[in-house]
């Protein structure tokens, strides 16, 4: 079935330094993709998301880039802050039903 | 505020006892669904609906019923509870399948 996998299951940086989060997905026939932060105990919440006709796109301190031909996004948290500190998730969309694939998220601790 | 709300936020219940959580969104979005989140497993799909009386399974159907009677809210029902289905639960509704989810806040069950 399809599958999301991200390279590192922690990342832990400095306060102010940048963040990169990846992710693989398996289905190449993916169309959307969205990035979700998850704080401890709450919903998982949209930050960013893009199209399968682009390539990179810029939100306010974030950037996720797609890389169709390896099938591999990342995201990017510029001068990150301690309130960064969550689960991050990719999640392309699957073939059916609007259903979002999630993988295991990636841990990101921000060190002051 | 455009939100989803989901009742109860935490439930401890019993082996067989019935119970229903309840999802609403004030988006008037036509698509819903239901998430579950174990740890190492990540977030999988129970069920979703893509419009008022439209309901199809997820990933992960199996002791989980559902119904969309009105398009604000789509209630998860449990009719006899087992521990495997101890999770936290998620709400998420977006415009169509096909555009961003927006989740709830979750449910914290626990079947003794």
């Amino acid at each position: 079935g399809e599958s999301v996998g991200l390279h590192l299951p922690t990342l832990s940086v400095q306060e102010g330094d940048n963040s990169i989060i990846n992710c693989a997905y398996s289905n190449s026939a993916s169309d959307y993709f969205i990035w979700y932060k998850q704080e401890s105990g709450k919903g998982p919440q949209f930050i960013i998301d893009i199209r399968s006709n682009m390539d990179k796109r810029q939100g306010q301190r974030v950037t996720v880039l797609l890389n169709k031909t390896v099938k591999h996004l990342s995201l990017q948290i510029a001068a990150t802050q301690p309130g960064d500190s969550a689960v991050y998730f990719c999640a392309p969309r699957g073939d059916q039903g609007g259903k979002l694939i999630f993988g295991q998220g990636t841990e990101l601790s921000v060190k002051p | 505020e455009a939100q989803v709300t989901q009742n109860p936020r935490y439930l401890i219940t019993v082996t067989g006892k019935k119970l229903t959580v309840t999802c609403s969104q004030n988006m008037n979005h036509e698509y819903m669904s239901w998430y579950r989140q174990d740890p190492g497993l990540g977030l999988r799909q129970i069920y979703y609906s893509m419009n008022v009386e439209v309901t199809d399974k997820g990933d992960v159907p199996e002791g989980y019923k559902v119904s969309r009677k009105e398009k604000r809210n789509f209630p998860l029902i449990l009719e006899s509870p087992s521990p495997n289905q101890t999770s936290l639960y998620f709400c998420a509704s977006s415009f169509g399948g096909k555009e961003t989810q927006y989740f709830g806040p979750g449910t914290r069950l626990l079947v003794l």
